[in-house]
């Protein structure tokens, strides 16, 4: 069966510091893969999405970037964190009919 | 735009009784797919229901059925018999042929004892 993994749950990070949140699922190939963030109580905001190794599209220009340097792993990254970077942050994969399956989220708070 | 439009931000119900979430949606394709997401406290984005729009029968899942209106693009979901573990925030969304999953606003449920 598919799953996808998502970590870390909870990360605080001062400003101007680095971020790394990692993505992987198993049990498929070639997936679709997708990050979002959600403000608290907003809805989901895309940021980026990947259809395959080394393709990145970005939904919306920001202080973050992503790659995917495997088929089954997507990052999320930042060289220098800002506090307007707080948020829940959600990968998915996309399983086409089925929808989309979702990470378990990572609640960042940058301080 | 492909948009989904959620009028509801909140909502709230007495325990046993049903509620209707109201979506609907803006596109000209004529084959996409519909969901229903429950994101509760956790913030565990969970798949409820989904329909396939070419076909015309409802979809339902146990105490969760969907009014699936293709013409009017009305896309609303049911909950019978509710329950306090349906506390949760309700996403609609629609999904195009491309495979770019497109979300609504959010309603907020409150299930109340």
């Amino acid at each position: 069966s598919q799953t996808i993994h998502q970590w870390p749950a909870t990360l605080v990070q001062p400003v101007g510091s680095p971020l790394s949140l990692e993505c992987t699922v198993e049990g498929t190939s070639n997936p679709n893969l997708y990050w979002y963030r959600q403000a608290a109580g907003r809805g989901l905001q895309l940021l980026f999405y990947s259809v395959g190794i080394g393709q990145i599209s970005s939904e919306v220009p920001q202080n973050l970037s992503a790659s995917r340097p495997q088929d089954r792993q997507f990052i999320l990254s930042s060289k220098k964190l800002l506090l307007s970077d707080s948020g829940f942050y959600l990968c998915a994969w996309s399983a086409l009919a089925r929808g989309y399956t979702f990470g378990s989220g990572t609640r960042l708070t940058v301080v | 735009a492909q948009t989904v439009t959620q009028s509801q931000p909140e909502m709230s119900v007495q325990e046993a009784e049903t509620v209707t979430l109201s979506c609907t949606y803006d596109t000209s394709e004529n084959n996409y797919y519909l969901f229903w997401y429950k994101q509760p406290p956790s913030r565990q984005m969970i798949l409820v229901i989904r329909q396939e729009a070419y076909k015309q029968q409802n979809a339902t899942e146990n105490r969760f059925s969907v009014n699936f209106q293709k013409a009017a693009k009305s896309f609303s979901l049911k909950i019978s018999d509710s329950q306090l573990g349906d506390t949760a925030m309700y996403f609609c969304a629609f999904m195009p042929g491309s495979n770019d999953m497109r979300f609504g606003a959010g309603t907020r449920l409150t299930v109340k004892p």
